[in-house]
């Protein structure tokens, strides 16, 4: 069965740092693109970052660049958004997406459940 | 990077037809085809319906359709069913290397 599985949230005071992992089974990891997506509470979803199968290309959404790193290790089957100087606005359910295709823009056709992400003081 | 523009909200009966659009601009929807619909019922993940502007992938009923005419994308559910009920969100290539999503629809079953 293809599914992803995310987990590392929790909460985290103002300015500070979390990771977050999406391991990945059941489909050959490497020949597909990832991205991470979130959901504020009562709110729409909102594209975070993307990466391509082999981890040499990353993308992000401009709400986040420059304190969010996404990366995988195709060894584990993982996927990683290393968030820094995290905001209020941060705060949301994280989701990780595996893409259609090679590139993340296709689409993505399998979620996990979501990690949540509580950014208070 | 400004959020697609959905319908706040739509409604039909059973066994009827609706259609939700999402209005972008030439940098976006109406640039690229490449724009994806998700159904998401409440508390649960989302769920890839469209992609690629029309292809549906197979575990998906042939009840949901893709298309688009300039820069406004939509999603057809034809002989909607009970369970359709759920937010529907479309999102789209952006230029830049980004995705945006739209602001999300609401469908009632009445």
């Amino acid at each position: 069965e293809v599914q992803v599985l995310e987990s590392g949230g929790g909460l985290v005071q103002p300015g500070g740092s979390l990771r977050l992992s999406c391991a990945a089974s059941g489909f050959t990891f490497s020949s597909y693109a990832m991205s991470w997506v979130r959901q504020a509470p009562g709110k729409g979803l909102e594209w975070v970052s993307g990466i391509s199968g082999s981890g040499g290309s990353t993308y992000y959404a401009d709400s986040v660049k420059g304190r969010f790193t996404m990366s995988r290790d195709n060894s584990k089957n993982t996927v990683y958004l290393q968030m820094n100087s995290l905001r209020a606005e941060d705060t949301a359910v994280y989701y990780c997406g595996k893409g259609v295709g090679y590139y993340y823009y296709y689409g993505m056709d399998v979620w996990g459940q979501g990690t949540t992400v509580t950014v208070s003081s | 990077q400004s959020a697609l523009t959905q319908p706040a909200s739509v409604s039909g009966s059973p066994g009827q037809s609706i259609t939700i659009s999402c209005t972008g601009t030439s940098s976006d929807v109406g640039g690229y085809n490449l724009v994806s619909w998700y159904q998401q019922h409440p508390g649960k993940a989302p769920k890839l319906m469209i992609h690629e502007g029309s292809k549906r992938p197979s575990a998906v009923s042939n009840r949901f359709s893709g298309s688009k005419s300039g820069n406004t994308a939509s999603l057809t559910i034809s002989g909607l069913q009970a369970e359709d009920e759920a937010d529907y969100y479309c999102c789209s290539y952006a230029g830049s290397s980004t995705l945006v999503f739209g602001g999300g629809t609401k469908l009632t079953v009445l």
